[in-house]
């Protein structure tokens, strides 16, 4: 159980473009999503809980009309970076919470890699 | 803001060896939880610690929550390549409920 998937797992685009990358709990719903952001070799940063059915909350620091959330459904999120730059380049993670399991726990996504070329 | 500490930083051992690492915090958590994760991977839940002092395993994995609340503990017993990844220690912090703040991580490599 508490598998969430993403998709897709990478994706090369040109500066300026936008890229959507999706994020699905496959076995069970989840009104709480989150987009997480990781640089080589560094640890994860948060960037935005995405809640279902009501607008994401943005970390300090990361620009709400760059990176769109939407959260549609208890097994969908959606986070699109809009008019990509090569500094937007990064591995994008998102993880969700499964009310079954104990307080607190996320399960994540396998990823998806982005290139800004 | 609280952080999460881990130590050490990277380690290179033999397989078979036993492998100890650990996560301090100035600060109380009410939740460890134990991260794996591979090159190119997400990172994959391997322990959940909701109670001070209780220790949990995971096949050849044991992870203790401190008894002060501020640390955790994570061992690998008879260690194998595949064991090979960053492991993240991860709790929430009192700020922000439901959200989750990470460690540096710790990389391990094994020798076959």
């Amino acid at each position: 159980g508490a598998v969430v998937s993403q998709h897709p797992s990478w994706v090369i685009c040109k500066s300026g473009t936008s890229v959507k990358i999706e994020c699905r709990s496959l076995d069970f719903q989840a009104t709480t999503m989150f987009w997480y952001r990781q640089f080589p070799k560094q640890s994860l940063m948060l960037m935005a809980t995405s809640n279902e059915g009501s607008k994401a909350t943005y970390e300090q620091g990361v620009e709400k009309d760059k990176f769109l959330i939407n959260h549609a459904s208890l097994t969908l999120s959606t986070l699109t970076v809009t008019s990509a730059h090569p500094e937007d380049s990064s591995f994008y993670i998102c993880s969700a919470r499964d009310a079954r399991s104990g307080p607190d726990t996320q399960y994540f996504g396998p990823g998806t890699r982005l290139t800004v070329l | 803001g609280q952080q999460l500490n881990q130590s050490p930083q990277s380690m290179f051992i033999q397989e078979g060896e036993d492998v100890s690492m650990n996560c301090t915090s100035s600060s109380i958590f009410n939740t460890w939880l134990w991260y794996k994760q591979e090159p190119g991977e997400g990172p994959v839940l391997l322990i959940a610690l909701y109670k001070a002092g209780e220790l949990t395993s995971n096949g050849r994995l044991t992870a203790q929550f401190g008894i002060t609340r501020k640390d955790s503990f994570l061992n690998i017993s008879a260690s194998i390549p595949s064991d090979v990844g960053i492991y993240f220690c991860a709790g929430p912090p009192r700020s922000s409920r439901g959200k989750l703040i990470f460690g540096q991580g710790t990389t391990l490599q094994v020798k076959p």
